[in-house]
């Protein structure tokens, strides 16, 4: 079972920020936060991820709250092609244990 | 990064018969997955393909319904056996690489069974 809770679906004005929330409160110690998104059609595919430090690489921005039972995903300008399903997992670092919640819907409206 | 394909991208299939599903990535990777995702749903880990010894099954999943070779580091099949109309659904292979680690993702076998 996920060990993770999302929204299941957040809209988005194209070209603002999404900010996308995912509680996770039972998380281990050795346990990071996986954020993967899954375009129609596709296969998942990674964004980003973290174990306490807030993270940011070329798609998106981590921030982690210092308890670590929750965290949020930023968009900083949401695309139309940014409409997908976001799914936030926690697992350890060896990242053989990936279970998937029923992540969050977004929609990037015009 | 590692590229991943997976063959078919789809098929239509009748009861009772079985399929075999083929997962290739473009570097040699440790670990190997299959992911099933029925329609609507979320993805659910189905196994864990080990290199020269017998796969990993998650709970629900069983080896006569799903056996899975990976005969080396780069390539791993999913067979489903014995089909029925239950088991359409996405199938999908990943693998772990990457300096961090990351789970990548083929595009899927769409599975349709009649």
């Amino acid at each position: 079972d996920a060990k993770t809770t999302q929204p299941t679906s957040m809209d988005c004005a194209e070209g603002r920020a999404a900010n996308l929330p995912c509680n996770h409160s039972t998380i281990s110690g050795n346990e990071y936060v996986y954020w993967y998104r899954q375009i129609h059609s596709q296969g998942p595919q990674y964004i980003i991820h973290g174990l306490k430090n807030n993270e940011t690489n070329e798609m998106a921005s981590l921030i982690i709250t210092e308890d670590r039972k929750s965290s949020t995903l930023i968009l900083p300008h949401a695309t139309l092609r940014d409409t997908a399903v976001y799914y936030c997992i926690v697992s350890p670092y060896n990242n053989n244990d990936m279970r998937f919640g029923a992540g969050t819907r977004l929609t990037v409206k015009p | 990064s590692a590229v991943i394909s997976q063959k078919p991208s789809r098929d239509i299939c009748q009861r009772g018969t079985s399929l075999t599903i083929q997962c290739q990535v473009d570097s040699q990777v440790t670990m190997m997955f299959w992911y099933r995702q029925q329609p609507g749903q979320s993805l659910t880990l189905i196994a864990t393909a080990n290199q020269g010894s017998e796969a990993t099954y998650e709970s629900g999943f069983v080896i006569d319904k799903f056996p899975i070779s990976r005969p080396n580091l780069t390539f791993s099949t999913l067979t489903v056996s014995n089909m029925s109309p239950e088991d359409s659904s996405i199938y999908l292979c990943s693998a772990t690489s990457g300096f961090y680690n990351e789970q990548f993702f083929g595009p899927g076998t769409r599975l349709t069974v009649l």
